[in-house]
Protein backbone atom coordinates (compact mmCIF):
# COMPACT_ATOMS: atom_id res chain seq x y z
CA UNK A 1 0.00 0.00 0.00
CA UNK A 2 1.21 3.23 -1.09
CA UNK A 3 0.99 6.04 1.48
CA UNK A 4 2.16 9.25 -0.33
CA UNK A 5 1.29 10.46 -3.76
CA UNK A 6 3.33 12.39 -5.54
CA UNK A 7 2.41 15.56 -7.66
CA UNK A 8 2.62 15.70 -10.43
CA UNK A 9 4.11 12.31 -11.71
CA UNK A 10 6.51 13.39 -14.38
CA UNK A 11 8.33 17.06 -14.35
CA UNK A 12 10.21 18.04 -17.33
CA UNK A 13 12.98 21.02 -17.52
CA UNK A 14 15.38 23.05 -18.69
CA UNK A 15 18.91 22.99 -16.43
CA UNK A 16 19.08 25.95 -14.45
CA UNK A 17 15.32 25.90 -13.59
CA UNK A 18 13.88 25.20 -9.90
CA UNK A 19 12.00 21.84 -9.89
CA UNK A 20 8.98 22.06 -7.55
CA UNK A 21 7.74 18.18 -6.51
CA UNK A 22 4.68 17.85 -3.82
CA UNK A 23 3.80 14.95 -1.27
CA UNK A 24 0.57 13.92 0.20
CA UNK A 25 0.64 11.46 2.66
CA UNK A 26 -2.47 10.27 4.54
CA UNK A 27 -2.12 9.26 8.29
CA UNK A 28 -0.18 11.26 11.23
CA UNK A 29 3.97 10.76 10.75
CA UNK A 30 7.51 11.26 12.89
CA UNK A 31 8.50 12.18 10.35
CA UNK A 32 8.97 12.34 6.37
CA UNK A 33 12.39 11.55 4.18
CA UNK A 34 12.83 12.28 0.49
CA UNK A 35 14.70 10.16 -1.57
CA UNK A 36 16.33 9.98 -5.33
CA UNK A 37 15.85 7.01 -7.48
CA UNK A 38 18.54 7.01 -10.79
CA UNK A 39 17.21 4.40 -13.01
CA UNK A 40 18.69 0.97 -12.06
CA UNK A 41 19.96 1.70 -8.79
CA UNK A 42 18.44 1.69 -5.64
CA UNK A 43 17.31 4.99 -3.37
CA UNK A 44 19.40 6.99 -2.12
CA UNK A 45 18.50 9.36 0.92
CA UNK A 46 18.13 12.88 0.23
CA UNK A 47 16.68 14.59 3.42
CA UNK A 48 14.61 14.34 6.48
CA UNK A 49 12.37 16.67 7.72
CA UNK A 50 10.58 16.08 11.57
CA UNK A 51 7.02 16.59 11.98
CA UNK A 52 7.92 19.31 14.65
CA UNK A 53 10.05 21.65 11.75
CA UNK A 54 7.96 23.50 8.40
CA UNK A 55 11.59 24.01 6.22
CA UNK A 56 14.56 22.17 5.94
CA UNK A 57 17.64 22.60 3.98
CA UNK A 58 20.59 21.16 2.40
CA UNK A 59 22.53 22.40 -0.48
CA UNK A 60 20.59 23.07 -3.13
CA UNK A 61 17.63 21.54 -1.95
CA UNK A 62 14.37 23.19 0.11
CA UNK A 63 11.64 20.72 1.88
CA UNK A 64 8.82 22.23 3.52
CA UNK A 65 6.32 20.27 5.32
CA UNK A 66 2.31 21.13 6.73
CA UNK A 67 1.21 18.72 8.76
CA UNK A 68 -2.06 20.40 8.87
CA UNK A 69 -2.65 19.78 4.91
CA UNK A 70 -0.24 16.49 5.45
CA UNK A 71 1.60 17.72 2.48
CA UNK A 72 5.45 18.15 1.77
CA UNK A 73 7.20 19.78 -1.33
CA UNK A 74 11.03 19.04 -2.35
CA UNK A 75 12.44 21.92 -3.98
CA UNK A 76 15.55 22.19 -6.11
CA UNK A 77 16.80 24.91 -7.03
CA UNK A 78 19.19 25.55 -10.30
CA UNK A 79 18.83 22.09 -11.63
CA UNK A 80 21.43 19.90 -13.56
CA UNK A 81 21.20 17.19 -15.76
CA UNK A 82 22.39 15.18 -13.22
CA UNK A 83 19.38 15.66 -11.23
CA UNK A 84 17.45 13.45 -13.69
CA UNK A 85 15.62 10.96 -11.63
CA UNK A 86 12.61 9.85 -10.21
CA UNK A 87 12.20 11.32 -6.39
CA UNK A 88 10.09 9.47 -3.64
CA UNK A 89 8.38 10.80 -0.44
CA UNK A 90 8.90 8.28 2.44
CA UNK A 91 6.56 8.82 5.84
CA UNK A 92 7.39 7.08 9.18
CA UNK A 93 3.71 6.68 10.80
CA UNK A 94 4.28 7.67 14.32
CA UNK A 95 5.60 5.19 16.35
CA UNK A 96 6.18 2.11 13.78
CA UNK A 97 9.71 2.79 12.53
CA UNK A 98 7.74 1.60 9.07
CA UNK A 99 8.79 3.43 6.12
CA UNK A 100 5.89 4.00 3.45
CA UNK A 101 7.04 5.25 0.24
CA UNK A 102 4.94 7.19 -2.27
CA UNK A 103 4.16 6.88 -5.89
CA UNK A 104 7.21 8.99 -7.27
CA UNK A 105 8.00 12.07 -9.34
CA UNK A 106 9.98 11.61 -12.43
CA UNK A 107 12.01 14.24 -13.00
CA UNK A 108 13.98 15.07 -16.84
CA UNK A 109 16.57 17.66 -16.63
CA UNK A 110 17.23 18.70 -20.09
CA UNK A 111 20.61 20.27 -20.91
CA UNK B 1 32.28 2.00 4.99
CA UNK B 2 30.79 -0.53 2.54
CA UNK B 3 27.00 -0.34 1.37
CA UNK B 4 24.21 -2.30 1.58
CA UNK B 5 24.96 -5.54 -0.44
CA UNK B 6 22.47 -7.17 -2.30
CA UNK B 7 22.97 -10.18 -4.21
CA UNK B 8 21.89 -11.48 -7.14
CA UNK B 9 21.88 -7.98 -9.16
CA UNK B 10 19.45 -10.02 -11.78
CA UNK B 11 17.41 -13.12 -11.72
CA UNK B 12 15.70 -14.82 -14.98
CA UNK B 13 13.47 -17.96 -13.61
CA UNK B 14 10.77 -20.04 -14.81
CA UNK B 15 7.81 -19.78 -13.39
CA UNK B 16 7.14 -22.17 -10.59
CA UNK B 17 11.04 -22.17 -9.50
CA UNK B 18 12.24 -21.11 -6.36
CA UNK B 19 14.21 -18.00 -6.02
CA UNK B 20 16.29 -16.15 -3.37
CA UNK B 21 17.68 -12.98 -2.50
CA UNK B 22 20.56 -12.32 -0.11
CA UNK B 23 21.18 -9.06 1.66
CA UNK B 24 24.09 -8.23 3.74
CA UNK B 25 23.40 -4.53 5.54
CA UNK B 26 25.65 -1.99 6.50
CA UNK B 27 27.43 -3.15 10.02
CA UNK B 28 25.97 -2.42 13.48
CA UNK B 29 22.70 -1.78 11.65
CA UNK B 30 20.11 -3.46 13.85
CA UNK B 31 17.01 -2.89 11.23
CA UNK B 32 16.58 -3.98 7.95
CA UNK B 33 13.85 -3.88 5.26
CA UNK B 34 12.58 -5.40 2.25
CA UNK B 35 10.93 -3.71 -0.41
CA UNK B 36 9.15 -4.56 -3.68
CA UNK B 37 9.14 -2.09 -6.00
CA UNK B 38 7.63 -2.52 -9.58
CA UNK B 39 8.26 -1.09 -12.48
CA UNK B 40 7.37 2.79 -12.79
CA UNK B 41 6.00 2.86 -8.47
CA UNK B 42 7.25 3.53 -5.35
CA UNK B 43 8.95 0.71 -3.19
CA UNK B 44 6.68 -1.71 -1.01
CA UNK B 45 6.97 -3.07 2.27
CA UNK B 46 6.92 -6.14 2.53
CA UNK B 47 9.39 -6.96 5.70
CA UNK B 48 11.07 -5.39 8.54
CA UNK B 49 13.19 -6.68 11.35
CA UNK B 50 14.59 -5.06 14.50
CA UNK B 51 17.59 -7.32 15.25
CA UNK B 52 16.96 -11.02 14.07
CA UNK B 53 12.74 -10.36 14.91
CA UNK B 54 10.00 -9.94 12.20
CA UNK B 55 8.56 -6.87 13.47
CA UNK B 56 6.20 -6.44 10.69
CA UNK B 57 5.41 -8.86 7.95
CA UNK B 58 1.97 -7.97 7.18
CA UNK B 59 2.53 -7.25 3.49
CA UNK B 60 4.57 -10.53 3.30
CA UNK B 61 2.52 -12.87 0.87
CA UNK B 62 2.94 -16.21 3.22
CA UNK B 63 1.58 -18.21 1.06
CA UNK B 64 4.57 -18.04 -1.43
CA UNK B 65 6.97 -15.44 0.70
CA UNK B 66 9.47 -16.28 3.55
CA UNK B 67 12.28 -14.69 4.83
CA UNK B 68 14.92 -15.13 7.42
CA UNK B 69 17.71 -12.49 9.22
CA UNK B 70 19.90 -15.18 10.63
CA UNK B 71 22.06 -13.75 13.95
CA UNK B 72 20.53 -10.29 13.26
CA UNK B 73 23.03 -9.63 10.30
CA UNK B 74 22.77 -10.67 6.86
CA UNK B 75 18.87 -11.95 5.63
CA UNK B 76 17.12 -13.58 2.65
CA UNK B 77 13.96 -13.57 1.17
CA UNK B 78 12.62 -16.47 -0.76
CA UNK B 79 9.80 -17.34 -3.36
CA UNK B 80 8.77 -20.98 -3.43
CA UNK B 81 7.19 -20.89 -5.84
CA UNK B 82 7.58 -18.09 -8.25
CA UNK B 83 4.75 -16.77 -10.57
CA UNK B 84 4.32 -14.43 -13.51
CA UNK B 85 3.26 -11.09 -11.05
CA UNK B 86 6.36 -11.82 -9.14
CA UNK B 87 8.72 -9.86 -11.73
CA UNK B 88 9.83 -6.69 -9.95
CA UNK B 89 12.65 -4.76 -8.17
CA UNK B 90 13.57 -6.26 -4.30
CA UNK B 91 15.05 -3.91 -2.67
CA UNK B 92 17.18 -3.81 0.85
CA UNK B 93 17.61 -1.34 3.07
CA UNK B 94 19.25 -0.69 6.64
CA UNK B 95 18.89 1.59 9.67
CA UNK B 96 19.92 2.17 12.90
CA UNK B 97 16.85 2.61 15.17
CA UNK B 98 18.25 4.36 18.73
CA UNK B 99 15.98 5.80 21.33
CA UNK B 100 12.92 5.66 19.38
CA UNK B 101 14.68 7.59 16.28
CA UNK B 102 14.77 6.92 13.42
CA UNK B 103 17.46 7.74 10.95
CA UNK B 104 17.81 7.07 6.76
CA UNK B 105 17.52 4.08 4.85
CA UNK B 106 20.07 2.94 3.45
CA UNK B 107 19.45 1.00 0.16
CA UNK B 108 21.12 -1.47 -2.10
CA UNK B 109 21.31 -1.78 -5.78
CA UNK B 110 18.50 -4.25 -5.59
CA UNK B 111 17.64 -7.66 -7.41
CA UNK B 112 15.83 -7.55 -10.44
CA UNK B 113 13.61 -10.77 -11.28
CA UNK B 114 11.79 -11.71 -14.53
CA UNK B 115 9.72 -14.98 -14.27
CA UNK B 116 8.87 -16.47 -17.39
Amino acid sequence: SQQGEEDPQALSIQEGENATMNCSYKTSINNLQWYRQNSGRGLVHLILIRSNEREKHSGRLRVTLDTSKKSSSLLITASRAADTASYFCATDTSGTYKYIFGTGTRLKVLA
Amino acid sequence: EAGVVQSPRYKIIEKKQPVAFWCNPISGHNTLYWYLQNLGQGPELLIRYENEEAVDDSQLPKDRFSAERLKGVDSTLKIQPAELGDSAVYLCASSLVFAKDTGELFFGEGSRLTVL
